[in-house]
């Protein structure tokens, strides 16, 4: 089945190394995404990874996959005031690209 | 800018009333889908189309219905609206190869 589970909450000191963690349920998973919401905003698309990748970097941003243990996991280097938000981890299975999300986890960066 | 636009953004109504909800898909993204976002559910798939075809459904009620026209914009109705019904619903977009881009979604109250 899709099922994608995540911490709902992640407090970082400003500077610090923020790590978001993700499970997810279903073996075929063809890509896994990581998308931002700002308070009262859209979601905006921050990186995704094909599910044959272990890493992708992307600036400040560093995604790890492990396939064995169904765990995705997303680090933001030199966390921000602006990094605050809820952050989504997403799956999606097969080609139709029809995303299943977990619940978002809020982070919040204090000074 | 994602270049999917939702309009309207808020829409306030009454219990048992009828709205409806427009899209408009990225630039050659031939792929839409709608998603439903409320505290207790989270963010849940509702329906796809595409190229004016639906594609698949997920947890839609009864009372929504949607449609994607040849210019390729899409609406979602909803009907019959109850206070349950209230959330973000957001409209997202793809070309197949790419990752959804979401709009900024519409704030549905129903009073």
């Amino acid at each position: 089945g899709e099922d994608v589970e995540q911490s709902l909450f992640l407090s970082v000191r400003e500077g610090d190394s923020s790590v978001i963690n993700c499970t997810y349920t279903d073996s075929s998973s063809t890509y896994l995404y990581w998308y931002k919401q700002e308070p009262g905003a859209g979601l905006q698309l921050l990186t995704y990874i094909f599910s044959n990748m272990d890493m992708k970097q992307d600036q400040r941003l560093t995604v790890l996959l492990n396939k064995k243990d169904k765990h995705l996991s997303l680090r933001i280097a030199d966390t921000q005031t602006g990094d605050s938000a809820i952050y989504f981890c997403a799956e999606s299975i097969g080609g139709d690209y029809k995303l299943s999300f977990g619940a978002g986890t809020t982070v919040t960066v204090r000074a | 800018d994602s270049g999917v636009t939702q309009t309207p953004k808020h829409l306030i109504t009454a219990t048992g009333q009828r709205v409806t909800l427009r899209c408009s898909p990225r630039s050659g993204d031939l792929s839409v889908y709608w998603y439903q976002q409320s505290l207790d559910q989270g963010l849940q798939f509702l329906i796809q189309y595409y190229n004016g075809e639906e594609r698949a459904k997920g947890n839609i009620l009864e009372r929504f219905s949607a449609q994607q026209f040849p210019d390729l914009h899409s609406e979602l109705n909803l009907s019959s609206l109850e206070l349950g019904d209230s959330a973000l619903y957001f409209c997202a977009s793809t070309t197949g190869g790419s990752p959804l881009h979401f709009g900024n979604g519409t704030r549905l109250t129903v009073t």
